[in-house]
């Protein structure tokens, strides 16, 4: 079965400095990865993807994501934190391997940035 | 396109009454997934469907919770009865292809169960 922790349930970072969000995963096989971003009384909204190919992917709003298979892991960066960063951030991951099409996500992490 | 539509926004109902939630894929999605979320459980995947079949249902908590999609255009989520602990946003989810590279979202379905 597959899964996705995120470690933290917050994570506060100064405006200018770089943010990390961190996730994990399990699959059987090889994963699809996500990043997702919730606003307040919003839906989700897709922010980058990792299906094959380069390990550092690019997103929306200048964010990136490292896909590591040794650690299992695909951390959500950027280089520089803004105020209206500040959200609810959410990594999914989804089974490649697998005839499904579940897409599971994690428990989610917010983000505050402070002025 | 307007994106997956979601009706109502807010429904606040009795113990023992029955609830539907209703969804509007976006066109040319063929798959639609319904999420539960609550502070204590996240983000849970409840059902989801391809062209209108329902293909896994495990995460619908009971067999008060009931899910249909008659047309590409339209899927319900029913509860019955409905439950003090069913209270959360639901969200309805469409995407294309059996990837589903990117998922939209709708803005949801604030249920409270008094």
């Amino acid at each position: 079965a597959q899964s996705v922790a995120q470690p933290e349930d917050q994570v506060n970072v100064a405006e200018g400095n770089p943010l990390t969000v961190k996730c994990t995963y399990s699959v059987s096989g090889n994963p699809y990865l996500f990043w997702y971003v919730q606003y307040p009384n919003r839906g989700l909204q897709f922010l980058l993807k990792y299906i094959t190919g380069d390990n550092l992917v690019k997103g929306s709003y200048g964010f990136e994501a490292e896909f590591n298979k040794s650690q299992t892991s695909f951390h959500l960066k950027k280089p520089s934190a803004l105020v209206s960063d500040s959200a609810l951030y959410f990594c999914a991951v989804r089974d490649k391997g697998s005839s499904a099409s579940k897409i599971i996500f994690g428990s989610g992490t917010r983000l505050s940035i402070r002025p | 396109d307007a994106g997956v539509i979601q009706s109502p926004r807010h429904e606040v109902t009795e113990m023992g009454q029955e609830v539907t939630l209703r969804c509007k894929p976006i066109s040319g999605h063929d798959y639609l997934f319904w999420y539960r979320q609550t502070m204590m459980r996240g983000l849970e995947l409840l059902i989801y469907f391809n062209n209108n079949v329902p293909i896994d249902d495990s995460g619908m908590p009971e067999d008060r919770f009931s899910a249909k999609m008659p047309n590409a255009s339209f899927s319900t989520l029913k509860i019955q009865p409905s439950e003090p602990r069913d209270s959360a946003v639901y969200f309805c989810a469409s995407g294309r292809g059996r990837t589903n590279e990117k998922l939209f979202f709708g803005s949801g379905t604030q249920l409270s169960v008094l």
